[in-house]
């Protein structure tokens, strides 16, 4: 099964771009990257997700790299509201799995 | 529009017992999957459901299951409770299936096993 490595934690100034890094070296061509975070004591919320190319909506980017072993989530100006836990996950297309990575927890200083 | 609703939101059980958790998705949505949340396994799948189908279920014991009504709520039940089923349970919904498609997590059933 496809499994994907994150760090456990990171660190941000407000106002500067973060970027957080997964890898997923046994990604199969029918797996979607997708990214979600969950602040505590709350379910986790869609950030963005993309399978091939790379992906922007409102709230995030998502660069993918060329072979597809591994992506970054960046955000453009981290707030303090941005402090949680990212989670990296592969979605099979052909519906057959889904695999969580460990998560990272991003502080944000103030 | 309202967001997935689990109820309850927090459970007492004891061990050998059976448990009920509800998911109501977001209208429209016809996909309902569950997750079990541990501080030690951290997110894991359970299963998904698409038009009253199990479509992926994940590494769980029998005694995890599952089903999807006509009107796409959810429920999961655990029969036979164990101590480590203690959980945070989370159902999501989406419009479709797989990974085509985002997922709206509801805020969760926390479930003690005593």
């Amino acid at each position: 099964d496809a499994k994907t490595t994150q760090p456990n934690s990171m660190e941000s100034n407000e106002e500067e771009p973060v970027h957080l890094p997964c890898n997923h070296s046994t990604i199969s061509g029918t797996d979607y990257i997708h990214w979600y975070r969950q602040l505590p004591s709350q379910g986790p919320e869609y950030v963005i997700h993309g399978l091939t190319s790379n992906v922007n909506n409102r709230m995030a980017s998502l660069a993918i790299a060329e072979d597809r072993k591994s992506s970054t989530l960046i955000l453009h100006r981290a707030t303090l509201r941005d402090a949680a836990v990212y989670y990296c996950i592969l979605r099979d297309g052909s519906y057959d799995k889904v695999i969580f990575g460990p998560g990272t927890s991003l502080s944000v200083i103030p | 529009k309202a967001g997935v609703t689990q109820t309850p939101r927090y459970l007492i059980k004891t061990r050998g017992q059976q448990v009920t958790l509800s998911c109501s998705p977001i209208s429209g949505h016809r996909s309902v999957s569950w997750y079990q949340q541990t501080p030690g396994q951290g997110l894991q799948f359970l299963f998904e459901y698409f038009s009253e189908t199990q479509r992926n279920k994940g590494n769980f014991p029998g005694r995890f299951s599952g089903r999807q009504f006509s009107n796409s709520r959810s429920e999961m039940n655990v029969s036979t409770l164990e101590l480590g089923d203690s959980a945070l349970y989370l159902c999501a919904s989406s419009l479709g299936y797989g990974g085509e498609t985002e997922a709206f997590f509801g805020q969760g059933t926390r479930l003690t096993v005593v």
